[in-house]
Order: structure tokens, then C-alpha cells, then sequence
């Protein structure tokens, strides 16, 4: 039982380069998230579904979006990098419908780290 | 203003130690509290999850307590071990049923042998 899967673990950019970051859950959550990581925060929301077909912005939405294509999978797009967006990023996914699934806890994949130059 | 505060910043502890990280959040309504394990080049893990009518709750050697009247909860370790080194992070989730979670800037604790 994998969990949340991202792929790439890594990523280096050129500022203005576009990429998708991959996430799959394969627990039948129907709830998934993207968050970014920053030294010396807290995880921030970017955007989450919260079932398949459904997407909406979190805190800081901008300069990214977001597709979910299944109910396993959802991806995170970066259109023009920019610098500020160095940042390591997670996907989370829960078990029930709504926002944050009420009592049930999140799972996390390992990150995609990403630096843009 | 929602906020979650973490205390302390970070911490170092000789193994076999005990030690108490403390959260204090500012929200409203609350709903539940979670506490996460982060190691060093991964996910968040849960621990556990508090409601408001939770005073205690463990998992393993890891005890959290929530005083819901002083908004106030704190994640006790027991007999630390190396493999305890890692970031805990404190989450609030308030607002209900279309909540939101705030998620604190975590204790890193470093586990000495």
C-alpha cells in the first residue's frame, strides 16, 4: 500500500519554465490537497478538491492551477515559475468529503522539491 | 486573528529523556487538534486527533493533552529515542463541517545518544 505518490521527488527550473507535479492517493479518499512548505512556516494551502471533478483555491492559489483527472490523481501546475516558488511541495489526500474531512486525519506524500532559478 | 503558536523553537534532549512540546492556538469555533510527525525529508505523519470534548489521547510512547477552556494543548514524548528526532507540528481545524486548518511552524527535536 503506497499511499500519496509524487513524482518528481526533484526539480530544478529556469524562471518562466512551466512543469506539473504529479500526485496519486491510493486509499479511495475522495479528498486531496496541495500545500506548500517554506523554512520557517507553517504548510499553506494552495488548492484542494474536495471530490473528484471539484477544485478550489486555498491561501495562496496564485500562479498556480490545479486538475483533478480522477479520482486517484491530482496534479499541480506551474505556468511561468518564478523564483518566490522555490519551495517544497506536498499533496495530501482524506478519507471523508468536505474541505478536511471533519475527524479523519490527512496523509502525506514525501514531497517534490523544487528550486527555480 | 487565527494563529497557532509552537513552543519551542526547537529542542535537544538525550535519549531515554522525556520531553513536552507545547501548541497554543487563537481560533474560533474550534473543532479538533492535530498533532504530525516530520521526518527530515518526508510527509507529515498524524499522531492523533483531539476534539473539544478530548482531554487526553496516546499513541505509543506520544501523549497529547488539549485544554480546550485555556486553548492550550501540548504533545508529551516518553522515553525518547533516536528515531523520535523530527519536526512536530501542531493543526487546528476550525470552523466546522467547511472549516479550515491552520497548521503551526512545528518543534524541531533533535534526540542525542
Amino acid at each position: 500500500n503506497a499511499g500519496v505518490t509524487q513524482t518528481p521527488k526533484f526539480q530544478v527550473l529556469k524562471t518562466g519554465q512551466s512543469m506539473t507535479l504529479q500526485c496519486a492517493q491510493d486509499m479511495n479518499h475522495n479528498s486531496m490537497y496541495w500545500y506548500r512548505q517554506d523554512p520557517g512556516m507553517g504548510l499553506r494551502l494552495i488548492y484542494y478538491s474536495a471530490s473528484e471533478g471539484t477544485t478550489d483555491k486555498g491561501e495562496v492559489p496564485n500562479g498556480y492551477n490545479v486538475s483533478r483527472l480522477n479520482k486517484r490523481e491530482f496534479s499541480l501546475r506551474l505556468e511561468s515559475a518564478a523564483p518566490s516558488q522555490t519551495s517544497v511541495y506536498f499533496c495530501a489526500s482524506s478519507q471523508r468529503l468536505g474541505r478536511w474531512g471533519s475527524n479523519q486525519p490527512q496523509h502525506f506524500g514525501d514531497g517534490t522539491r523544487l528550486s527555480i532559478l | 486573528k487565527n494563529q497557532v503558536e509552537q513552543s519551542p523553537q526547537s529542542l535537544i534532549i538525550l535519549e531515554g529523556k522525556n520531553c513536552t512540546l507545547q501548541c497554543n492556538y487563537t481560533v474560533s469555533p474550534f473543532s479538533n487538534l492535530r498533532w504530525y510527525k516530520q521526518d527530515t525529508g518526508r510527509g507529515p505523519v498524524s499522531l492523533t486527533i483531539m476534539t473539544f470534548s478530548e482531554n487526553t489521547k496516546s499513541n505509543g510512547r506520544y501523549t497529547a493533552t488539549l485544554d480546550a477552556d485555556t486553548k492550550q494543548s501540548s504533545l508529551h514524548i516518553t522515553a525518547s529515542q533516536l528515531s523520535d528526532s523530527a519536526s512536530y507540528i501542531c493543526v487546528v481545524y476550525y470552523g466546522g463541517s467547511q472549516g479550515n486548518l491552520i497548521f503551526g511552524k512545528g518543534t524541531k527535536l533533535s534526540v542525542k545518544p
